[in-house]
């Protein structure tokens, strides 16, 4: 069965650095989206991505955050220069369907620790 | 702005139970709720998906019912198993507005014991 795949699994990283968290959505999905989940807190919706711009994000997403979709597979979420907030799981997803009614389909998220 | 609780936080069962996970939402203009499952440090696996048209959505010993006007969607979950312990998430993708975004409830936790 299709799944979004994403790497790494977990990476520890100093304050101030930069991290690049990779997925790799299902394919001939159109929408992706990555979302958030500090521990022990709801899951947070931080952007999505159509037509290889961004369609919606939230007020997490700063200037902080940015998103790509270099090839025909990936799609990376990077901070540029990370704070102890940010610590978390972070998630994938993505959705095949034109109209919003369609089911997102989540990968096994990347946890990020921030020292 | 659209809130979604989701009632008990956590349920603990002997096996064989049948169970009733509640989740309310306060605006009703959706396009639909999604029903997942969370093991513990892991990913979302996607359980059940019901359209706002629909009223329920079964898949095995599971079943969800929406009703949206009253904001309220239940899992049932039929002859608990140790198996079924994890975190139950429902959300909600919202009608207008954010239409590209799931909201989160904050989870019920169920314990199932043998």
């Amino acid at each position: 069965e299709p799944e979004v795949t994403q790497t790494p699994s977990h990476q520890v990283t100093q304050m101030g650095q930069e991290v690049i968290l990779r997925c790799v959505p299902i394919s001939n999905h159109l929408y992706f989206y990555w979302y958030r989940q500090i521990l022990g807190q709801k899951v947070e919706f931080l952007v999505s991505f159509y037509n290889n711009e961004i369609s919606e994000k939230s007020e997490i997403f700063d200037d902080q955050f940015s998103v790509e979709r270099p090839d025909g597979s990936n799609f990376t979420l990077k901070i540029r220069s990370t704070k102890l907030e940010d610590s978390a799981m972070y998630f994938c997803a993505s959705r095949g369907d034109r109209i919003n009614t369609g089911e997102l389909f989540f990968g096994e998220g990347s946890r990020l620790t921030v020292l | 702005k659209q809130e979604v609780t989701q009632i008990p936080a956590a349920l603990s069962v002997p096996e064989g139970e049948n169970l009733v996970l509640n989740c309310s939402f306060t605006d009703s203009a959706i396009y639909n709720l999604q029903w997942f499952r969370q093991d513990p440090g892991k990913g979302l696996t996607s359980l059940l998906l019901i359209q706002s048209s629909q009223r329920e959505q079964t898949s095995g010993r599971l079943n969800a019912s929406l009703d949206k006007s009253s904001g309220r969607s239940t899992l049932y979950i039929a002859a608990s198993q140790p198996g079924d312990s994890a975190t139950y998430l429902c959300a909600v993708r919202k009608f207008s507005g954010g239409y590209n975004k799931l909201i989160f409830g904050a989870g019920t936790r169920l314990a199932v014991h043998p």
